[in-house]
C-alpha cells in the first residue's frame, strides 16, 4: 500500500489559513490523493480528493504538487469546529478501493 | 444530503455472545466497507464488499466476522463470538465507486464487550 507521511500535529489561530502537508514520494499514477477528517466522538468524514489539479470545494481547497509526491490541504479560514484530525490518505483504483487511515495530523484551532 | 447510518449506536454484549452490526449505505453505492476503531488508536480497516462477495478483508477479519447484504439495503457486520478486544467503535462506509468517489462513514456503533 502506497504510504503518506503528515505532521502528527499543527496549531492554528482561529479565522486563519491553515495549510496541511502530506507527502506521498510512492504514489502510483492511478492513485488518487484523498483527504478526510474526524471530528471527536464521530466517524471519519469526507473533505476532497484529487488526481492530478489543484481542486477546490465548499470545504477547502487540494493543492497537488506537478510531480505528485505531496499534497498540501489548504483550510482557507480555520474556525473553532475545523479541530480534527485530518487524514491523508491514497485511494487505489482497484482492489475494493479500500482506504488504510494512517495517524493523520491533530489540528487545533486557538480562538 | 443522502449518509450512511447504522444502528445500534451502541452494543453492549457479554464475552461470548454473537452480535450483528447494522448499516444502511447510501442507495446507488456499490462499494461497501466496515472498519473499526479501538479508543485512542487510529482507524483500521475490516473489510471491503462488492456485487456481493468480499473484495478483500484485513489479518483482524478471521473466522469470528463475517459480512452480508442479506437485502438491497442492509449490509451487516457479524461477530460469532465476542471477545473483550472487540470493544471498539465499528463504522460503515459506502462509495458509488472506486478511487474517483469519497467513502461516506456512518457515525459508527461502539461496541462495548463485557
Amino acid at each position: 500500500d502506497a504510504k503518506t507521511t503528515q505532521p502528527n500535529s499543527m496549531e492554528s489561530n482561529e479565522e486563519e489559513p491553515v495549510h496541511l502537508p502530506c507527502n506521498h514520494s510512492t504514489i502510483s499514477g492511478t492513485d488518487y490523493i484523498h483527504w478526510y477528517r474526524q471530528l471527536p466522538s464521530q466517524g471519519p468524514e469526507y473533505v476532497i480528493h484529487g488526481l492530478t489539479s489543484n481542486v477546490n470545494n465548499r470545504m477547502a481547497s487540494l493543492a497537488i504538487a506537478e510531480d505528485r509526491k505531496s499534497s498540501t490541504l489548504i483550510l482557507h479560514r480555520a474556525t473553532l469546529r475545523d479541530a480534527a484530525v485530518y487524514y491523508c490518505i491514497l485511494r487505489w483504483n482497484n482492489q475494493g478501493g479500500k482506504l488504510i487511515f494512517g495517524q493523520g495530523t491533530e489540528l487545533s484551532v486557538k480562538p | 444530503e443522502p449518509e450512511v447510518t447504522q444502528t445500534p449506536s451502541h452494543q453492549v454484549t457479554q464475552m461470548g455472545q454473537e452480535v450483528i452490526l447494522r448499516c444502511v449505505p447510501i442507495s446507488n453505492h456499490l462499494y461497501f466497507y466496515w472498519y473499526r476503531q479501538i479508543l485512542g488508536q487510529k482507524v483500521e480497516f475490516l473489510v471491503s464488499f462488492y456485487n456481493n462477495e468480499i473484495s478483500e478483508k484485513s489479518e483482524i477479519f478471521d473466522d469470528q466476522f463475517s459480512v452480508e447484504r442479506p437485502d438491497g439495503s442492509n449490509f451487516t457486520l457479524k461477530i460469532r463470538s465476542t471477545k473483550l478486544e472487540d470493544s471498539a467503535m465499528y463504522f460503515c462506509a459506502s462509495s458509488v465507486d472506486l478511487g474517483n468517489s469519497p467513502l461516506h462513514f456512518g457515525n459508527g456503533t461502539r461496541l462495548t464487550v463485557t
